[in-house]
């Protein structure tokens, strides 16, 4: 069955960086798009960036445009976000998600998540 | 950018109807999905292009999408339906992943 786990998340200092990684398994990874979405405690869910298949596209909300950078690597069946200049408020569960590849950017397999603290 | 508004909380009793609406401008142009959040577990995808159900997803989950308004409708509702629900678009006009606040849906 399709699977995505998250790791990297944990406790870091304001303006540290941070290397969130989706691992998938049980479909052909490389066929599809990854996204990234985050939760704030208690709040919502926020789309964060995406990267398409073969990596040649990518994206990232605006409000976070300069600081991410996303990749893959096919080879491993692996994404990675970086994360710079950590702010109180990138506190959050982050989310890798499968995306369905209709061409209207649905969710449709989502990891269980991985849990950034940013504090002093 | 383009925004989407959900009712912060919506109520039912079991075996009733659950209606959860998502409002956005001229909505009924775009595909609508919706995932339903239990607490402390990861979004599970229940409707997706305005009215397709997932493998997996009870026919009691169905949606459509018209003008300015999304609905996602369950019927004979459960307490196991207990959940946050969200909306999401892709705008591609302004090329924007959005998501809607979230409702609540409480099972009385």
């Amino acid at each position: 069955q399709v699977q995505l786990v998250e790791s990297g998340g944990g406790v870091v200092q304001p303006g540290r960086s941070l290397r969130l990684s989706c691992a998938g398994s049980g479909f052909n990874f490389s066929d599809h798009t990854i996204h990234w979405v985050r939760q704030p405690p208690g709040k919502g869910l926020e789309w964060v960036a995406f990267i398409s298949y073969d990596g040649g596209l990518e994206d990232f909300a605006e409000s976070l445009r300069g600081r991410l950078t996303v990749s893959r690597d096919n080879s491993k069946n692996m994404v990675y976000l970086q994360m710079n200049s950590l702010r109180s408020e990138d506190t959050a569960v982050y989310y890798c998600a499968r995306d369905g590849d209709t061409g209207y950017y649905v969710f449709d397999h989502w990891g269980r998540g991985t849990l950034v603290t940013v504090s002093s | 950018s383009y925004v989407l508004t959900q009712p912060p909380s919506v109520s039912v009793a079991p075996g009733q109807t659950a209606t959860i609406t998502c409002g956005g401008n001229n909505i009924g142009s775009r595909r609508v999905h919706w995932y339903r959040q239990r607490p402390g577990q990861a979004p599970v995808l229940v409707v997706d292009h305005d009215s397709e159900r997932p493998s997996g997803i009870p026919e009691r989950f169905s949606g459509s999408n018209s003008g300015s308004t999304a609905t996602l409708t369950i019927t004979r509702v459960e307490a196991g339906d207990e959940a946050d629900y969200f909306c999401q678009v892709w705008d591609s006009s302004s090329r924007h992943i959005v998501f809607g606040g979230g409702s609540k849906l409480t099972v009385l």
